[in-house]
């Protein structure tokens, strides 16, 4: 298995820029969960899909922040427009879900750097 | 609702050394599971080790155990024998059961404790 894979590893982009972070899960994973990564912050969870469905997205900083997830494959975070306060490193996880024990696959995570 | 706490924002040892890492939890929930992963320079998170709260004797995998004890609410890792390698951040983690009492399904994160290995 390849693991979570999630594109691109690195994001430099300009203010009022739209960045899209990709992510693909584990197959056969239910759960995905995206988070955000800060110094300041530490790992903050944004949204979280249970079969695709969001389930909890409280913790999307504010309305320039969307996250979709169309099929059991595939799942973006879009920022739209992007601030220079959004740069972080962005995780995608999956889990399988259905028991306590079952713990979370990370993706690399996505560098975003907005000038 | 569930809170994880990591006391250590920096620990050193030497190599070879044995080490823990504290984590204390907070949940009004019976049934969870707790989780340490390590974040090493490159950036990943990477799973080491799992504890329930109903499992009787203390979690080992290789040179990592966890010293769980339930009454005082703290799972810490312990890493025997510590490599060079091994210097990284710890994240301790919990997820509960939803459930009346509210449980989250979603895991909670400590802030991590940066661990340092000395030659």
């Amino acid at each position: 298995d390849a693991g979570v894979i999630q594109s691109p590893r690195h994001e430099v982009t300009e203010m009022g820029q739209e960045v899209t972070l990709r992510c693909k899960p584990i197959s056969g994973h239910n759960s995905l969960f995206w988070y955000r990564q800060t110094m300041m912050r530490g790992l903050e969870l944004l949204i979280y899909f249970n079969n695709n469905v969001p389930i909890d997205d409280s913790g999307m900083p504010e309305d320039r922040f969307s996250a979709k997830m169309p099929n059991a494959s595939f799942s973006t975070l879009k920022i739209q427009p992007s601030e220079p306060r959004d740069s972080a490193v962005y995780f995608c996880a999956s889990s399988l879900g259905g028991r306590l024990s079952d713990g979370y696959t990370f993706g690399s995570g996505t560098r975003l750097t907005v000038v | 609702a569930q809170k994880i706490t990591q006391t250590q924002p920096g620990m050193f040892v030497q190599e070879k050394e044995a080490v823990t890492l504290d984590c204390t939890y907070d949940t009004s929930d019976q049934s969870y599971g707790l989780f340490w992963y390590k974040q090493p320079s490159s950036g990943e998170m990477i799973f080491l080790i799992y504890q329930g709260s109903y499992d009787e004797q203390n979690a080992t995998e290789g040179r990592y155990s966890l010293n769980f004890q339930k009454a005082r609410k703290s799972a810490n890792l312990v890493i025997s024998a510590s490599q060079l390698g091994d210097s990284a951040m710890y994240f301790c983690a919990m997820r509960a059961r939803p459930g009346a009492s509210g449980g989250s399904y979603i895991p909670t994160f400590g802030r991590g404790t940066s661990l340092i290995v000395h030659p």
